[in-house]
């Protein structure tokens, strides 16, 4: 089972908006959840986004999921510096394994 | 506060056996479906297996199934992961991983196993 498609790498500057794609199929984002980990280097994913597009508490709002049919996206508005990580989808298939994208690697300018 | 502490990882040559353990605290651990997570440094995320929550139900990822086996002790609240015939591509950071329903992901820091000759 392949795992889930999203772009290696985006860039963008303080206060700009981005966004993160992640793409699958019927099997996996098409009729399940879909979670986004946020990773330092050193350190373990923390989550940002389950069931969607829901935040755990502590946050910031101004990180927003959305998924449409075999399609998700995270966003990050009013970018910061410390935004700075790489970021990872991930979504349960119906084969019962868990996929992950390959990460994103968000740098600030 | 939710803990889980991997230990066990280390170097082992091509062909060898190593068992991880992860000691879970600030949850209840019997009732919980865990899971363990493997990454190569500055590389991605790869899902290993999950067991659930008396160990009765076990799933595992295609290239582990057969090699790898995902277990329990409740009495210990521990996790544990045999893995078997190691191979160099199997060398990566070993996570243990509470994925709940909701908002409950706890990742532990990981245990980095290398296999080499």
């Amino acid at each position: 089972q392949s795992g889930l498609t999203q772009p290696p790498s985006i860039s963008g500057t303080p206060g700009q908006r981005v966004t993160i794609s992640c793409s699958g199929s019927n099997s996996n984002i098409g009729s399940n959840n879909v979670y986004w980990y946020q990773q330092f280097p050193g350190t373990a994913p923390r989550l940002l986004i389950y069931t969607n597009d829901q935040r755990p508490s502590g946050v910031p709002d101004r990180f927003s999921g959305s998924k449409s049919g075999t399609s998700a996206s995270l966003a990050i508005s009013g970018l910061r510096s410390e935004d700075e990580a790489d970021y990872f989808c991930a979504a349960w298939d119906n084969s019962l394994s868990l996929l992950f994208g390959g990460g994103t690697k968000l740098t600030v300018l | 506060d939710v803990q889980l502490v991997e230990s066990g990882g280390g170097l082992v040559q091509p062909g060898g056996s190593l068992r991880l353990s992860c000691a879970a605290s600030g949850f209840t651990f019997s009732t919980s479906w865990m899971h363990w997570v493997r990454q190569v440094p500055g590389k991605g995320l790869v899902w290993v297996a999950r067991i659930n929550g008396d160990g009765g139900s076990t799933t595992y990822a295609a290239s582990m199934k057969g090699r790898f086996t995902i277990s329990r002790d409740n009495t210990k609240n521990t996790l544990y992961l045999q893995m078997n015939s190691l191979r160099a591509e199997d060398t990566a950071l070993y996570y243990c991983v509470r994925l709940g329903a909701a908002a409950d992901h706890y990742w532990g820091q990981g245990t980095l196993v290398t296999v080499s000759s």
